[in-house]
Formats: C-alpha cells, sequence, structure tokens
C-alpha cells in the first residue's frame, strides 16, 4: 500500500525557519518525482514545487510565491523528501501536502501536516 | 501561469439531482486536466484525470468532459457521500493551477 506521510509542522515566528519530511512506504522512491502543494486555512489548493526523479537529475522548480525562500530536496536511501522552509511568513500558515509525481495525475498525497506563522 | 476559472463557487443540490460544475482554462490545456473531491481535513482526492478518465474505483456517476480550454465536470446522481468541494486543476504547465473550487451541499 503506498503511503506518504508529512511531519514537521507547527507554530514558527515570522522570519524563522521550519522543515517538512514526507516519510514514504509502499513504492519504490527513486523511481518518481515528488511535488509538495499547500492549503491556507479556508481557502484552494496551491502548488509550490517538484523535485525529479535522481535519473533526472533530482531537478527542482517552485512557485513564484515561495522560490528562494523553500527548497525541496530527496533522500531515496530513506525513501523521504523533505521542503526547507526559510524566511517564513504570516501568508506561508497552510496544511503542507506531498504527493507523488509530477503534480499531473496524482493519485496519492499525503495527510498533510499544519505550518502556522505567528507571532 | 494558466488561469483556471472553476464555476459556480457554491452549489445547493437536492439528492438525486444531477449536478454540474466547469472550469475554463486561460489558455489550450489539451486534455490535462484533473477533477478532485475534497472533504473536510481531508486531502483531496483524485476523481478524473486526462479531464475524462475515471480513476479506479471511484465511482460511475461521476464524469468529466472537455478539451482545449472549456471543462465540465458531472454528478449524475447526487448522493449524500457527495457533500465536498470540488477542485479542477491543470497539468499541461509549470506552475500546476487550480481552480477557486466548488462547495457542494445539500438543498
Amino acid at each position: 500500500e503506498v503511503q506518504l506521510v508529512e511531519s514537521g509542522g507547527g507554530l514558527v515566528q515570522p522570519g524563522r525557519s521550519l522543515r517538512l519530511s514526507c516519510t514514504t512506504s509502499g513504492f519504490m522512491f527513486g523511481d518518481y518525482a515528488m511535488s509538495w502543494f499547500r492549503q491556507a486555512p479556508g481557502e484552494g489548493l496551491e502548488w509550490i514545487g517538484l523535485i525529479t526523479r535522481r535519473r533526472n537529475g533530482e531537478t527542482t522548480e517552485y512557485a513564484a510565491s515561495v522560490k528562494g525562500r523553500f527548497t525541496i530536496s530527496r533522500d531515496d536511501t530513506k525513501s523521504i523528501a523533505y521542503l526547507q522552509m526559510n524566511g517564513l511568513k504570516t501568508e506561508d500558515t497552510a496544511v503542507y501536502y506531498c504527493v507523488r509525481g509530477l503534480g499531473r495525475i496524482s493519485k496519492y498525497w499525503g495527510q498533510g501536516t499544519r505550518v502556522t506563522v505567528s507571532s | 501561469d494558466i488561469q483556471m476559472t472553476q464555476s459556480p463557487s457554491s452549489l445547493s443540490a437536492s439528492l438525486g439531482d444531477r449536478v454540474t460544475i466547469t472550469c475554463q482554462a486561460s489558455q489550450d490545456i489539451s486534455k490535462h486536466l484533473n477533477w478532485y473531491q475534497q472533504k473536510p481535513g481531508k486531502a483531496p482526492n483524485l476523481l478524473i484525470y486526462d479531464a475524462s478518465y475515471l480513476e479506479v474505483g471511484v465511482p460511475s456517476r461521476f464524469s468529466g468532459s472537455g478539451s482545449g480550454t472549456d471543462f465540465t465536470f458531472t454528478i449524475s446522481s447526487l448522493q449524500s457521500e457527495d457533500i465536498a468541494t470540488y477542485y479542477c486543476q491543470q497539468y499541461d504547465n509549470l506552475p500546476r493551477t487550480f481552480g477557486q473550487g466548488t462547495r457542494l451541499d445539500i438543498k
């Protein structure tokens, strides 16, 4: 069974950093790109970024709203994807989801982890 | 960025009704469109991909159609478990973008 479990969320002050993890199981992690999405309270869904497979160079792409502040990485030996969030702003408050794949036909989502940016 | 305009933003219907949601892309996205269902506190659930293909395990009362810029999502006979918010999403290009969502409830 494919499983994705996000962790690392919590309450953080503006300007601080947080690293989210997406721990996966049930599939060959190294064969898939990984994406991150988020959803602010009461709002719609927003794509944040993606990281390709190692064989595709572990290329990353980001939404304009997070580019330069957020970094996606992966550890294929542990089957974990990461979202490093620096310079957090109040508008980054959201539930963060990791998703298997390039954000195309995205069947497998984690349950989400909540990040609250507030002083 | 490709803008996705979804309508209506909310919809009330009776059980057994036929429900239709539309999504318009700001440019041609071929058939690179998903429809998701999201219930409160849950992750989105993929219902339709490639504009019209039903994901495995999804009831046949759900359907999708369209290509290019205009797309339609239909529930043929509304059931109580269909109460949720529905989103379209394009994957023709980066950044992936979503419609604003349609909140569906029972009249």
